[in-house]
């Protein structure tokens, strides 16, 4: 099945700056790639996603690239702010399948 | 529109006891889904039922656990003679259709954070 790994586990950014978080998987079918962002104990929450038939998709501050060919995904968030800090997750499946497979959650802490 | 609905928010249980989940989906959304997330880990598939119907339970571990999503009221996880090692939180989402539908998002419920003692 599906094996999604996310990179780096911790980041910390001064508010204002710029965030990245990748993530590779490993199933060549997977073709739909959705973005979760969850805050201390509350619900995941899809913030952005990414088909397969394009590279880059953006809404405001957020973007997500898609290299196919090298099999890994990233998320920018542009202009951080302290309501950014959360845990994001990263989730690849073949679109129509019914399964996510997530990764392990990168915790994203912006320093005012 | 009320989002996803469980309960109990946090549930204690002895060792050997039973749990019971519940997940009452998004009005209008048919497909339920259930993901376990152990600390420091992400969210691992364990189920996906419509009505009546349990379609992919290839997540579930083969003893103890059992899903159901009944013709009416909500779904529920059950998990028999708990261990320590069942002790996570679980999250129920729901989906207008499946994956393959309009947008493929899940709609997560705020989750049952279950304690073995």
């Amino acid at each position: 099945g599906e094996n999604v790994e996310q990179h780096p586990s911790t980041l910390s950014v001064q508010e204002g700056d710029s965030a990245v978080i990748k993530c590779t998987y490993s199933d060549s079918a997977s073709n739909y790639f959705p973005w979760y962002k969850q805050e201390l104990g509350k619900r995941p929450q899809l913030i952005i996603d990414i088909r397969s038939n394009v590279g880059e998709k953006k809404d405001q501050r957020i973007a997500v690239t898609l290299n196919k060919t090298a099999k890994h995904f990233s998320l920018h968030i542009t202009e951080t702010q302290p309501e950014d800090s959360a845990v994001y997750f990263c989730a690849a499946t073949p679109y129509g399948n019914n399964r996510l497979a997530f990764g392990k959650g990168n915790q994203v802490v912006v320093i005012p | 529109n009320a989002g996803v609905m469980q309960n109990p928010r946090h549930l204690v249980r002895r060792r050997g006891q039973e749990a019971r989940l519940r997940c009452s989906p998004m009005k209008g959304h048919s497909h339920v889904y259930w993901y376990r997330q152990l600390p420091e880990e992400g969210l691992k598939f364990m189920v996906y039922l419509q009505k009546e119907n349990i379609i992919d339970e290839s997540g579930m571990p083969k003893e103890r656990f059992s899903a159901e999503f009944p013709k009416e009221g909500p779904s529920i996880l059950r998990i028999q003679q708990v261990v320590r090692g069942d002790s996570a939180a679980y999250f129920c989402a729901s989906s207008p259709s499946g994956q393959g539908g309009n947008t493929g998002e899940l709609f997560f419920g705020e989750g049952s954070r279950l304690t073995v003692l």
